[in-house]
């Protein structure tokens, strides 16, 4: 079964406005974190940001916000005022703990283009 | 800062040759992994280690072996080449707890 799920394999974004990424993730684990990462046509992988299971606040970097659902199993990721150099491919990934192996997987991708 | 570096960059590999490529970390991590892309997908887990010594299998590790002897270094190796792992090879690093994973630059490979 998949652990980590992205069901929109891609997406058009008008430039200046936000955009949401879905993520659901499966783990019977209590101790796990979500992230995301976004990945250029160049190939290299950029950490967005991070939630912690436990962390109560929903995570916010910049114009990135995760919006935590716990009992959902969901963890999407808010673009705000998409600019053009968010055109890439973004990845959920899901860290687990101990009890799992502490496994880092990752879910199929959402591909982003923003236009002018 | 060098962080995760990928040993080679690029690479082509005849169907049967054998190969290892070599992931370094300079920051002390104890978790490394390593994933393959194909083309317009997401990565897949092959193997992991969660400290020097360790390993242990991904979602695809048939065709491939690992080995950790040093806590900085994590080696993917490829015994019989088949062309069904050509691919991107990315590497990746993190500590413990609620930290990033780095990412090596990733292995362009070939196999024909």
């Amino acid at each position: 079964a998949q652990k980590i799920t992205q069901t929109q394999p891609g997406m058009f974004v008008q430039e200046k406005e936000a955009v949401t990424l879905d993520c659901t993730y499966d783990t019977s684990d209590q101790s796990y974190g979500l992230f995301w990462y976004k990945q250029p046509s160049s190939g290299e992988m950029i950490f967005l940001i991070y939630q912690g299971s436990y962390d109560e606040q929903n995570a916010t970097e910049g114009r990135y916000s995760l919006n935590f659902q716990k009992a959902r199993k969901s963890a999407n990721l808010v673009i705000s005022a998409s600019q053009l150099g968010d055109s890439a491919m973004y990845f959920c990934a899901m860290r687990e703990g101990k009890a799992a192996g502490n496994k880092l997987t990752f879910g199929g991708g959402t591909r982003v283009l923003v236009k002018p | 800062n060098a962080g995760v570096t990928q040993t080679p960059k690029f690479r082509v590999l005849k169907t049967g040759q054998s190969m290892t490529l070599l992931c370094a970390q300079d920051m002390n991590h104890e978790y490394m992994y390593w994933y393959r892309q194909d083309p317009g997908m997401g990565l897949r887990l092959i193997h992991y280690s969660v400290g020097e010594g360790t390993t242990a299998k991904g979602e695809v590790p048939d065709g491939y072996n690992v080995s950790r002897l040093k806590k900085q270094n994590f080696l993917l190796g490829l015994e019989s080449a088949a062309p069904s792992q050509t691919s991107v090879y990315f590497c990746a690093s993190r500590g413990g707890g609620g930290t990033e994973a780095f990412f090596g630059q990733g292995t362009r490979l070939t196999v024909v």
